[in-house]
């Protein structure tokens, strides 16, 4: 089953509200990576973090490595109908080889 | 240049039959991933690959599913005798190398079992 998750699955906002996203492994990871997925499309690749408690900002986007590296969030500020999608969190496990987890993703609906 | 390229993008077969998908990487990426997507679900793992060392095939969900890559590009997933549950949306991702590289995804291949 899913071992990494992300919460909330569903995440309605009217267009300028922020969104936050939040992903949790059971296991330590060795890095998370971000991907938005247009609906219909593909996962396009948004941000990486390596170290444990790293912080980067996108303009309106920033995001979270947790201290223990099992938890990372999203955090969009002001989001824009352009913002629509679904949001996974991704990474590999530490000293487990090349398996890539997909959390379970948040699809983000922003009403204009 | 030219990202991740996949054929067919859209394949429908009977049950039972077998499929190939292919997954043309981006040029110089040593890395190629498989994964597969059913309807509004995430990406689970299925195989990858790194230059030329013996694939990790740890996800792949029968033996009914292989995966090979020809001289360290092009890549092809098959499925043999398929079910109606192999139905998804295949993806390939290719990558610079192992480790923490972004992976550019092709647009997939949506395989309908009837």
């Amino acid at each position: 089953g899913q071992q990494v998750m992300q919460i909330p699955q569903y995440q309605h906002v009217q267009e300028g509200e922020d969104f936050t996203t939040y992903c949790n492994s059971s296991t330590t990871l060795s890095n998370i990576q971000w991907y938005k997925q247009r609906p219909g499309g593909h996962p396009v690749f948004l941000i990486q973090l390596v170290k444990s408690g790293e912080v980067k900002k996108q303009k309106r986007l920033t995001f979270q490595f947790g201290e223990a590296k099992k938890n990372s969030s999203l955090h969009i500020t002001a989001t824009q109908t352009t913002d629509v999608g679904t949001y996974f969190c991704a990474g590999p496990y530490e000293n487990t080889g090349n398996q890539f987890y997909f959390g379970t993703g948040t699809s983000l609906t922003v009403i204009p | 240049g030219a990202g991740v390229s996949q054929s067919p993008s859209n394949k429908v077969t009977e049950k039972g039959k077998d499929v190939e998908l292919r997954c043309d990487p981006i040029s110089g990426h040593t890395a190629l991933y498989w994964y597969r997507q059913s309807l509004g679900q995430g990406l689970e793992f299925l195989i990858y690959f790194q230059g030329n060392s013996a694939p990790d095939k740890s996800g792949l969900p029968s033996d009914r599913f292989s995966a090979e890559r020809t001289g360290g590009s092009v890549s092809t997933l098959t499925i043999q005798r398929t079910q109606q549950e192999d139905s998804a949306v295949y993806l390939c991702a290719s990558s610079l190398g192992s480790g923490p590289y972004e992976q550019y995804f092709g647009p997939g291949t949506r395989l309908t079992v009837t």
